[in-house]
Formats: structure tokens, sequence, C-alpha cells
């Protein structure tokens, strides 16, 4: 059970928006933790999409948008394209115990 | 660009201890800038931290896997190093390197390619 929900999977046709959620709670992202997202293609390393809840790295395409608010944030994705069927993660910190980082459980998107 | 890459055997028995090294590129290990991850991920799921270490030697390790995590950095081959103790089945898993980064508020701005380790007898 991670200490991050996130749904399993998500799925949209290409051109559509879809919105990926992070669900924490007062010792994480509700304490003011910032969350970060990151893309897993099939068989690659994780890859950073989002950080700082709402900041892309150089290069990461604007079709991807964070966002957080209370003790949840979201990863938004539009203009989908197959390219982007991969697993996503949300990843933040936990006060309870000394830094903790935590990530979300990953959430499957499927480009239909 | 800052540059990662794993290694260490790919098949450990199970109670003994699986080690593993993270050669980094593009900057010093002694930085500031950055703190040192391991993140493992077992087959066909979801990503776990096991802890990080800072250029100053302080570390920070998943509670679940603390008392048989060992974190340390070689400043002389720009490493860092994982030691996990009395492995099982259940420590298989692709373990990755990662740095955070400062600059991105502490994310995992850079990773390695991976190194799949197995523990079987």
């Amino acid at each position: 059970q991670s200490v991050l929900t996130q749904p399993p999977s998500v799925s949209g046709a290409p051109g559509q928006r879809v919105t990926i959620t992070c669900t924490g709670s007062s010792s994480n992202i509700g304490a003011g933790y910032d969350v970060h997202w990151y893309q897993q293609l099939p068989g690659t390393a994780p890859k950073l999409l989002i950080y700082g809840n709402t900041n892309r790295p150089s290069g990461v395409p604007d079709r991807f948008s964070g966002s957080k608010s209370g003790t949840s944030a979201s990863l938004a994705i539009t203009g989908l394209q197959t390219e982007d069927e991969a697993d996503y993660y949300c990843q933040s910190y936990d006060s309870r115990l000394n830094n903790f980082r935590v990530f979300g459980g990953g959430t499957k998107l499927t480009v239909l | 660009q800052l540059q990662l890459q794993e290694s260490g055997p790919g098949l450990v028995k199970p109670s003994e201890t699986l080690s593993l090294n993270c050669t980094v590129s593009g900057d010093s290990i002694s930085s500031s800038s950055y703190y040192w991850g391991w993140i493992r991920q077992p087959p066909g799921k979801g990503l776990e931290w096991i802890g990080s270490i800072y250029y100053s030697g302080s570390t920070y390790n998943n509670p679940s896997l603390r008392s048989r995590v060992t974190m340390s950095i070689d400043t002389s081959k720009n490493q860092f190093s994982l030691s996990l103790s009395s492995v099982t089945a259940a420590d298989t898993a692709m373990y990755y390197c990662a740095a955070e980064d400062h600059i991105m508020v502490l994310s995992f701005a850079h990773w390695g390619q991976g190194t799949l380790v197995t523990v079987s007898s």
C-alpha cells in the first residue's frame, strides 16, 4: 500500500485530455511538501516530467502540466499522443520520518 | 549533463549482501547540489525509494529497509554505493541510482539506466 494513492490506470483517445490524481495526507502533500511527477516508458528508467508541483524541465512539452491543492496533486496531459502511453508516478516527502521520500503506486496511461 | 551508471552483480544468493555502485559523470560527487539516491522497482511493480546520501555523508533511509541498508560515497572514484544485507527473493528488482537536484527542488532529476538484480540460489 503506497503512501500516495494513484489510480491504477487511465485511458484516453489521441487528442484528448486526461488527468492523473495523486492523493496523500496531512503528513506529506498536505504538509506543504512539493510533488514531482515521473514518466516511465516501457523498458526504460523513469524520467522527470514535473518538479515542484508545476514546473517542467527543459524539453518536456507544455502538454504536460501539474497542480496541487490540499492533500492532492494532479498531472494533466492535453492533446494525447500515442507516445504518451507509459506509467506515471508522483513523488513527495513525508514528515513522519526523517525526510522519507514517498512514491505513488503508479498509473498506467493507455492511449486508445 | 549529469550522468549516472549502475554496476554490480546481477545475481545474489539468498541471505547474502547485495552491493551496487553508481558512477557519476558530469559533476563531482562532492557537489552540494545533489542528494544521491537509490530506488528499486520489483518486476511489474512500482517504484520504492531505498535511501539517499548527501556529500557530507548524511543518510536518509526507507524505514522498511533501514536496518539492512548501508550507503557510502567514494570521492576518489566519483561513486556512491548501496549495500543491502540478508536479501530474499523479495529484493529481486531493477535498481536505479538517481540524483536529487537542488535546482529542481530536490526531485530525482537524473537517473541511471538501472540494473536488474535477481536473488536466487
